[in-house]
């Protein structure tokens, strides 16, 4: 069965600071796909980015970098000088791609709160 | 390009009653997910719907049920509503048929159901 995990349920940091939100995931599929998105105050869930299992390569986006780990079966994220407008909820997803893609299984989910 | 659009955006029932919630995807996506969102359990994935065939269910009751239709819009109802359906119910919409390994969710702003 697919099951994400993640393990902090809030951070708290000051404006600035360098901030790792941890995912680590469970799947016997040996083809599936990482998510991270973002959900601000409003609610709507938005795409971070899609990472397939076998692409271990990291990513970095302006401030937003991701680093995949295969051994460890963990995705996390890092942003760099974090800003007030990087506090909302983050998700970690997972989605197995057997026969045809499986729906998205979401962690629980970490509140960053960026303080100024 | 209009993202996923889902009304009502909030929505106040009473239990036993049942409610209809709407969402209309991006223009051109064939693929329509549903997701509900609790404190308690987090985002769950209820079903999916492509071309108008329900391709994915989650394990929710039989009081859960969604359709959709030729123009890609789709509804679910929920019957005869509990206390703990209150939640917020995300759509989700993809270019790509579920079976595709490339798809990409993009999700609504959400409905808010309370039920009292």
């Amino acid at each position: 069965a697919q099951k994400v995990t993640q393990a902090q349920t809030e951070i708290s940091v000051v404006e600035k600071e360098d901030v790792t939100l941890d995912c680590v995931y469970e799947t016997r599929d040996t083809t599936y796909y990482l998510f991270w998105y973002k959900q601000p105050p409003s609610g709507e869930l938005v795409f971070l980015i899609r990472r397939n299992s076998f692409d271990e390569q990291n990513e970095i986006s302006g401030r937003y970098s991701w680093n995949f780990q295969k051994s460890t079966s963990s995705f996390n994220f890092t942003i760099t000088a974090s800003q007030v407008v990087d506090s909302a909820v983050y998700f970690c997803a997972l989605s197995e791609a057997r026969i045809g893609n499986t729906p998205l299984v979401f962690g629980k989910g970490t509140r960053l709160s960026v303080i100024a | 390009k209009a993202g996923v659009t889902q009304t009502p955006r909030y929505l106040i029932k009473t239990r036993g009653q049942q409610v209809t919630l709407s969402c209309s995807p991006i223009s051109g996506h064939r693929s329509v997910s549903w997701y509900q969102q609790t404190p308690g359990q987090g985002l769950q994935f209820l079903f999916e719907y492509f071309s108008e065939t329900q391709r994915n269910k989650g394990n929710f009751p039989g009081r859960f049920s969604g359709r959709q239709f030729s123009n890609s819009r789709s509804e679910m109802n929920v019957s005869t509503l509990e206390l703990g359906d209150s939640a917020l119910y995300l759509c989700a919409s993809s270019l790509d048929a579920p079976t595709s390994l490339r798809r990409e969710q993009y999700f609504g702003p959400g409905t808010r159901l309370t039920v009292t």
